[in-house]
């Protein structure tokens, strides 16, 4: 079981990039896929897309034109950045470990990101 | 790419059992054997509790099972316990390497 921990800024203003990190310990980033999830206050899950370290990679067909995921092996981090943010991206973001299936087996304690000016 | 379909809530006393359904299409649910359902709290991260349809990680009451049915993916909860009160999701392989998660479903233990 690894732990994941995300971080980054907790708030951010319409219009602009919301970039967060996911920090890996108890296991190697270059061994599993790595995916972002994410949940709006009150509602449900949604998957936002996920990365193999070899550089594979997929995002959710409406946010494909917004969203990059990208791995740095030396920190054993991974990233998310959403731009052209909206109201409606305000929402907890939780990083996770997948297997090649779609299962997510471990989860980071999620983070708040609220959109507003 | 919609979400997959949960009810609202499901609600049960101690020790009685629940179904909860999982309804999406012949592009997800209904073409792979690839569902999986989370268990999550109030204010917590989810957790796995079945993956590949019906397979139940390590350290997973055997009290949940899941199975499948043509476009509808199911999680039974038997002998319900007061800490199975939680919001359910199940999320299936979406095709393209996507995956989509259903809508939820808030469990009351009554």
């Amino acid at each position: 079981q690894v732990q994941l921990q995300e971080s980054g800024p907790g708030l951010v203003k319409p219009s602009e990039t919301l970039s967060l990190t996911c920090t890996v310990s108890g296991g190697s980033i270059s061994s599993y896929y790595w995916t972002w999830i994410r949940q709006p206050p009150g509602k449900g899950l949604e998957w936002i897309g996920y990365i193999y370290y070899g550089g594979i990679s997929n995002y959710h067909p409406s946010l494909k034109s917004r969203v990059t995921i990208s791995v740095d092996t030396s920190k054993n981090q991974f990233s998310l950045k959403l731009t052209s943010v909206t109201a409606a991206d305000t929402a907890v973001y939780y990083c996770a470990r997948r297997d090649k299936l779609g299962a997510v087996w471990d989860w980071g304690q999620g983070t708040l990101v609220t959109v507003s000016s | 790419q919609s979400a997959l379909t949960q009810p609202a809530s499901v609600s049960g006393s101690p020790g009685q059992s629940i179904t909860i359904s999982c309804t999406g299409t012949s592009s997800d649910v209904g073409s792979y054997s690839l569902v999986s359902w989370y268990q999550q709290h109030p204010g917590k991260a989810p957790k796995l509790m079945i993956c590949e349809v019906s397979k139940r990680p390590s350290g997973v009451s055997d009290r949940f099972s899941g199975s499948k049915s043509g476009n509808t993916a199911s999680l039974t909860i038997s002998g319900l316990q007061a800490e199975d009160e939680a919001d359910y999701y199940c999320c299936s392989y979406g095709g393209s390497s996507t995956s989509v998660f259903g809508t939820g479903t808030k469990v009351t233990v009554l």
